[in-house]
């Protein structure tokens, strides 16, 4: 059965340092791998997604993350935080693109400094 | 264009009794799916709609119903409520069109039952 962890519970970044997130996943096939956002009180967002292909995946706000296959890992960065980053990011991984097949991990919320 | 709404925003319930969960999206989605969230655990699939006429089971289904009323909206039923059921409940909806086509995500539906 397929897992996702995020290691980190809660980040704290300053304003305008770098970021890194990081998700481990557990899966026997190629995943479907998925990096999510969510504001207070909001619905989740998608950021970003990878399938195939290029291993450095562009998303949107400035995010990007890359698959590692050998360390089973898709960790999310951004070069420069900006304060309306501060939300909770949600890793994903399923066996297509389509939501019955996700399994969701527990979660990064993520606080920026000014 | 709404995109994907959900009523109530906050429901408070005393334990055995029930309520339903409205959802509806605009963009003519085919699926449709219900997860609730816990703190710590990332959000869990309760059922989906794959299509118009029919549901399934997701990972956590058990003191849920669903409805698929026709293609825009897709009910959750709790027919007895249990403090168990407290959380946060999400509708999504996705179009049937391959890789490129995303989750949207409602707003949520805060419930607690005391």
């Amino acid at each position: 059965a397929q897992s996702v962890t995020q290691p980190d519970i809660h980040i704290t970044v300053s304003e305008g340092a770098s970021l890194e997130l990081r998700c481990n996943y557990s899966y026997g096939a190629t995943p479907y791998l998925f990096w999510y956002v969510q504001s207070p009180g909001q619905g989740l967002q998608l950021l970003l997604k990878y399938f195939s292909g290029d291993t450095l995946v562009q998303g949107i706000k400035g995010f990007e993350a890359e698959f590692k296959r050998s360390q089973s890992s898709f960790n999310l960065r951004k070069p420069s935080v900006h304060w309306s980053d501060a939300a909770e990011y949600f890793c994903a991984v399923g066996a297509s693109n389509y939501g019955q097949n996700f399994v969701f991990g527990p979660g990064t919320r993520l606080s920026v400094l000014p | 264009n709404a995109g994907v709404t959900q009523t109530p925003k906050f429901q408070v319930l005393k334990t055995g009794q029930s309520m339903t969960l409205q959802c509806a999206q605009d963009m003519n989605h085919n699926s449709m799916y219900w997860y609730r969230q816990d703190p710590g655990m990332g959000l869990r699939l309760i059922y989906y709609s794959a299509s118009e006429g029919t549901t399934d089971k997701g990972e956590v289904p058990n003191g849920y119903n669903v409805s698929r009323l026709n293609k825009r909206e897709f009910s959750l039923r709790l027919e007895s409520a249990a403090p168990s059921q407290t959380s946060v409940y999400f509708c999504a909806s996705q179009r049937a069109g391959g890789n490129q086509e995303t989750q949207y995500f409602g707003p949520g539906t805060r419930l607690l039952v005391l």
